[in-house]
């Protein structure tokens, strides 16, 4: 199972909105709404903003955002804070039991 | 709360074993599976496998079956994660996550991580 393909690096100016692309195949990202994201910190463990695609856990900022078109899942990050500066990934189901990640995407707060 | 509190940091040689437990609290571990991640130094998150650690079913990524044993303790409430035959390539640090069984699908409790370093 190859990972899922994410841009290495995004960026974006404080108050701006970035968006941040996760493609799969018709296999996992196109065949199911079991994506979600999670948001890194340096030496932190990973932490879940997006579930099921569109779905927010409570205390989870609404500035965060996810949607999904064909084999292309994407997280938008709106009014872009200084916190925000971390490591993205997208995780999707890709069935028989076996999930992927995507290759991560550092969002860089200019 | 729910919580994953994790074993700490191991220094093996090549060739070598390791396991890694993971003790849950503050929810029913049967009704979630635990998946297990593994992140090399500068690397990308990495899926490995995850037990139902009500049945102890267990499913592995196709790159890690042969290499990595996933199991559970009776109570159901500590899960174990076992790589044999270690290789430089081992290093990193290994996070277990939790996700109910079923819906939502999302890993909403992360451990706090542990660092193996393969090194002769």
């Amino acid at each position: 199972q190859s990972a899922l393909t994410q841009p290495p690096s995004a960026s974006g100016s404080p108050g701006q909105s970035v968006t941040i692309s996760c493609t799969g195949t018709s296999s996992d990202v196109g065949a199911y709404n079991f994506v979600s994201w999670y948001q890194q910190h340096p030496g932190k463990a990973p932490k879940l903003m997006i579930y099921e695609v569109t779905k927010r856990p409570s205390g989870v900022p609404n500035r965060f955002s996810g949607s999904k078109s064909g084999n292309t899942a994407s997280l938008i990050v709106s009014d872009l804070q200084a916190e925000d500066e971390a490591d993205y990934y997208c995780w999707s189901f890709a069935g028989g039991e076996n999930w992927v990640f995507g290759g991560g995407t550092n969002l860089i707060v200019l | 709360q729910a919580q994953l509190v994790q074993s700490g940091a191991e220094v093996k040689e090549p060739g070598a074993s390791v396991m890694v437990s993971c003790k849950a609290s503050g929810y029913t571990s049967n009704n979630y599976a635990i998946h297990w991640v593994r992140q090399a130094p500068g690397q990308r998150l990495e899926w490995m496998g995850w037990i139902n650690p009500g049945k102890g079913d267990t499913q592995s990524s196709q790159r890690f079956q042969g290499k990595v044993t996933i199991t559970k303790d009776t109570s159901a409430t500590t899960v174990y994660m076992a790589v044999s035959s270690l290789t430089s390539e081992d290093t990193g640090v290994y996070f277990c996550a939790k996700k109910t069984i079923g819906h939502p699908h999302g890993l909403d409790v992360w451990g706090q991580g542990t660092t193996v370093t393969v090194s002769s």
